[in-house]
């Protein structure tokens, strides 16, 4: 079974300072797909990030970075500098492979970050 | 850009009542989803639909319907609305693979 582990319920960091946001997953699958969300107060999730279970290469977007290690099973997100904007929940997703093709996720149940200006 | 849109942001419904949340995606996605969302236990999913009129069941499929007779809409049914339906709901599609899923911005669904 897929399990996504988000232990940070919730987070408060001042304006600049640098933020992780920890994620744990559990699967038996050898092809995976890992994937963050951004849920902004207003609600609607937006897409951050998708990495699949062969590359364990970090990934850098301007203030956000991401850490993947197989080894331990965990995706973390980095925020540096962080800004006001950056409050929102964040999800760490698991894609389970189908047989029809659509790839289901599997969330976490979100850490709510709140930078403090 | 994808987009995905829901007939209603809030909506306040009364026990018993046969509720419809309609989700409609305008990128010729093949995979539509429809997810709740409560407080500490993040999104759970209901039903899913990989292509016309077809459906599987999610994690949490009692209680609800879904109907896909058209490739860009995704309706989800309450057939007796119940007040453990209160809640927010997610409507997303996708393409076929491990393709990242696009969200809609819900509907706060309230039933007194």
């Amino acid at each position: 079974a897929q399990k996504v582990t988000q232990a940070q319920t919730e987070i408060s960091v001042v304006e600049k300072e640098d933020v992780t946001l920890d994620c744990v997953y559990e699967t038996r699958d050898t092809t995976y797909y890992l994937f963050w969300y951004k849920q902004p107060p207003s609600g609607e999730l937006v897409f951050l990030i998708r990495r699949n279970s062969f590359d364990e290469q970090n990934e850098i977007s301007g203030r956000y970075s991401w850490n993947f290690q197989k080894s331990t099973s965990s995706f973390n997100f980095t925020i540096t500098a962080s800004q006001v904007v950056d409050s929102a929940v964040y999800f760490c997703a698991l894609s389970e492979p189908i047989q029809t093709g659509a790839n289901n996720l599997f969330f976490g149940t979100g850490t709510r970050l709140t930078v403090i200006p | 850009d994808v987009k995905v849109t829901q007939s209603s942001r809030y909506l306040v419904k009364r026990t018993g009542e046969k509720v419809f949340l309609e989700c409609v995606q305008d990128m010729d996605h093949e995979n539509m989803f429809w997810y709740r969302q409560d407080p500490g236990l993040g999104l759970r999913l209901i039903y899913f639909s990989y292509d016309v009129k077809m459906k599987e069941k999610g994690d949490i499929p009692e209680g609800y319907s879904v109907s896909r007779e058209k490739k860009e809409r995704f309706s989800l049914i309450l057939e007796s609305a119940s007040t453990n339906q209160t809640s927010m709901y997610l409507c997303a599609s996708s393409k076929t693979g491990y393709n990242e899923q696009f969200f809609g911005p819900g509907t706060r669904l309230t039933v007194l």
